[in-house]
């Protein structure tokens, strides 16, 4: 069974920062990683989407990376603002059904 | 484009009612899917559909119904609501199997309480 992991579970910076949440799954049978960003009582938004056969992409000040034979993503947030405090989820794409799994969340809290 | 809509937005129900959540999304998309979202536990896929007529179970599907008539709505229904059914509810879609290159896009979500 696909186990996600997110690490630190939560996280406060001074704005301007340069920041790395991590994610780590235990199947590397994946199709892919999506990173998301969740407001509170909002939705989830999506950020970034790697391909299992990607090593990273890229979105203005975002940078997320996979290593797939070791089970790891990255997701870089470059010049941290206080806008971009939220919730961010990884979550793996895998199996017959292409289901996604998701991880906890890194709750970001990025001070003015 | 209004992407993925649900309604209701919040909802309280007493143990033993039924209702359905409703959700729908005007981008042409096969694939669709629920998830609830419990503190400490994450996201878990309840119901998914891989097209119109096509439904399939996720990791938690007991107490849930769904059926695809349409490309467009999914709804979820509660047979008999439980407290256990407390949760935030959200639905999502994407253009194919959520492979590839195949963003998922979510909803607003559904705040159920059952008491």
């Amino acid at each position: 069974k696909q186990e996600v992991t997110q690490i630190p579970a939560a996280l406060s910076v001074p704005e301007g920062e340069n920041l790395v949440l991590n994610c780590s799954f235990t199947d590397s049978a994946i199709y892919n990683l999506q990173w998301f960003r969740q407001d509170p009582g909002k939705g989830l938004t999506s950020l970034l989407l790697i391909q299992s056969s990607q090593r990273e992409q890229t979105s203005g000040r975002l940078n997320a990376s996979l290593d797939k034979s070791s089970g790891r993503s990255t997701l870089y947030i470059a010049a941290s603002q206080p806008g971009d405090s939220a919730t961010y989820l990884c979550a793996v794409s895998g199996g017959s059904n292409y289901k996604l799994t998701f991880g906890k969340g890194t709750l970001l809290t990025v001070n003015p | 484009n209004a992407g993925v809509t649900q309604t209701p937005k919040f909802q309280v129900l007493k143990t033993g009612q039924s209702m359905t959540l409703q959700c729908a999304q005007d981008m042409n998309h096969e694939y669709m899917s629920w998830y609830r979202q419990d503190p400490g536990m994450g996201l878990r896929l309840i119901h998914y559909s891989v097209g119109a007529g096509i439904t399939d179970q996720g990791e938690v599907p007991n107490g849930y119904n769904v059926s695809r008539s349409t490309t467009e709505d999914f709804p979820l229904r509660l047979l008999s609501a439980a407290p256990s059914q407390t949760s935030v509810y959200f639905c999502a879609s994407s253009l194919g199997l959520a492979g590839g290159l195949n963003e998922q896009f979510f909803g607003p979500g559904t705040r159920l309480t059952v008491l």
